[in-house]
Order: C-alpha cells, then sequence, then structure tokens
C-alpha cells in the first residue's frame, strides 16, 4: 500500500552527465514537491507543482528542472550534475498547497562521481 | 531571516523516560507548526500539528505544546522505547508558505 513511490532508490551519475530521478503517487494529491536534503541537514524546498502550475523556489539553482506529465508522476532533472549535487532527494504529496500535512516518499539517494 | 533552531546534538535518554524536544523560531509568527519524524535513509513522517490558537496538542504518547509569546514549541515522547530513536523535525509555517524545516534533533533512546 505505498503512497508515495521514489524510484530508483539510489542513482549514481557521472559529474556533468543529466539524471533524472521519479516519483510516483497513489494518493491522488494535487501538490507534489521536491526536496533536497545533504547530511544532517533539513530538507530544502526545490519546487512544487500544484496540478499543473510549477512553481520554483527562488534560490533554486537552474541545474534542477521538473516534469508533470500527470497527477500520478513528477520527475526531478539535473541537467549538469556537480560534486555539490550528491544528495538525498524527497518527494512528497500533499492535498492542498501550502504546508499542510505533507507525503513524503522514501528518496532517492543520489552519488555524483 | 526567518530561523529555526533545534538542538543539534543528540538527546540520549534511558527507555521508559520522558523524552523533551525543543524547537525554537525567530522573525516569523506561524500559523501552525508540525512535527515530523525521519529514520535513518528515509522520507520524514507526519507525527502531529498544532495552530497557533491550540497550546497543546497530544497522540498516544506524543504530546506538543506551542507557546506564540515564546515562539517555541515542546514535543514530548512519553514511556520512550528503543523503537523511538530517530530524528525529530519541526517546521513552524505561515499560513499559505511552503514548509520549512528545522534541522531536527537526533533522539537516541537506550534499552
Amino acid at each position: 500500500d505505498a503512497m508515495v513511490i521514489q524510484n530508483p532508490r539510489y542513482q549514481v551519475t557521472q559529474f556533468g552527465k543529466p539524471v533524472t530521478l521519479s516519483c510516483s503517487q497513489t494518493l491522488n494529491h494535487n501538490v507534489m514537491y521536491w526536496y533536497q536534503q545533504k547530511s544532517s541537514q533539513a530538507p530544502k524546498l526545490l519546487f512544487h507543482y500544484y496540478d499543473k502550475d510549477f512553481n520554483n523556489e527562488a534560490d533554486t539553482p537552474d541545474n534542477f528542472q521538473s516534469r508533470r506529465p500527470n497527477t500520478s508522476f513528477c520527475f526531478l532533472d539535473i541537467r549538469s550534475p556537480g560534486l555539490g549535487d550528491a544528495a538525498m532527494y524527497l518527494c512528497a504529496t500533499s492535498r492542498d498547497p501550502g504546508a499542510v500535512e505533507q507525503y513524503f516518499g522514501p528518496g532517492t539517494r543520489l552519488t555524483v562521481t | 531571516s526567518q530561523k529555526i533552531e533545534q538542538n543539534s546534538e543528540a538527546l540520549n535518554i534511558q527507555e521508559g523516560k520522558t523524552a523533551t524536544l525543543t524547537c525554537n523560531y525567530t522573525n516569523y509568527s506561524p500559523a501552525y507548526l508540525q512535527w515530523y519524524r525521519q529514520d535513518p535513509g528515509r522520507g520524514p513522517v507526519f507525527l502531529l500539528l498544532i495552530r497557533e490558537n491550540e497550546k497543546e496538542k497530544r497522540k498516544e504518547r506524543l504530546k506538543v505544546t506551542f507557546d506564540t509569546t515564546l515562539k517555541q514549541s515542546l514535543f514530548h515522547i512519553t514511556a520512550s522505547q528503543p523503537a523511538d530513536s530517530a530524528t525529530y523535525l519541526c517546521a513552524p509555517t505561515d499560513a499559505g508558505n511552503m514548509l520549512t524545516f528545522g534541522g531536527g534533533t537526533r533522539l537516541m533512546v537506550k534499552p
């Protein structure tokens, strides 16, 4: 009965090689979020979709993009990963926008070599 | 700028005792505050939400208080168990704004 699914759980990519992380949800929630979490730090919001409306955080680098082809799926694209992009990437959903209760996936651990 | 402070040092307690974690915030007035639990290598899991007009909220062994004058929330786990060992994140949030987490406090409950 998984609700927010992230694939893969572990991803290794090379410096500068584009990589895509995926997230799917079975909750039929309107909002999907992407967070970056580095070791021993708080999750940091990168962007979110409210239905098809994309909302980027002001300090999210242009290197990070996202796509939401339908309600269930959302993708995080890193165009040219740098060593500093190695982190856990968390996908989350909520019924409504804003900061009400969010449901997180297990995360994808990205390693950049 | 807005700031959220949680004790970055791990809290070590003995099984059966009450664990108390602190979340302090400055430079904003959150409409509500959430607490999440995060296990190593996993995503955060929602535990409790308390609104600005609520002083206290309980859920099973968990209790959260919210003092808007002190700009502080306390998170209590009574009769703690080793399975409660995790990192606990607070997220005080303005109405309509996105979730912003504190750095979390790691709790270790020893048998």
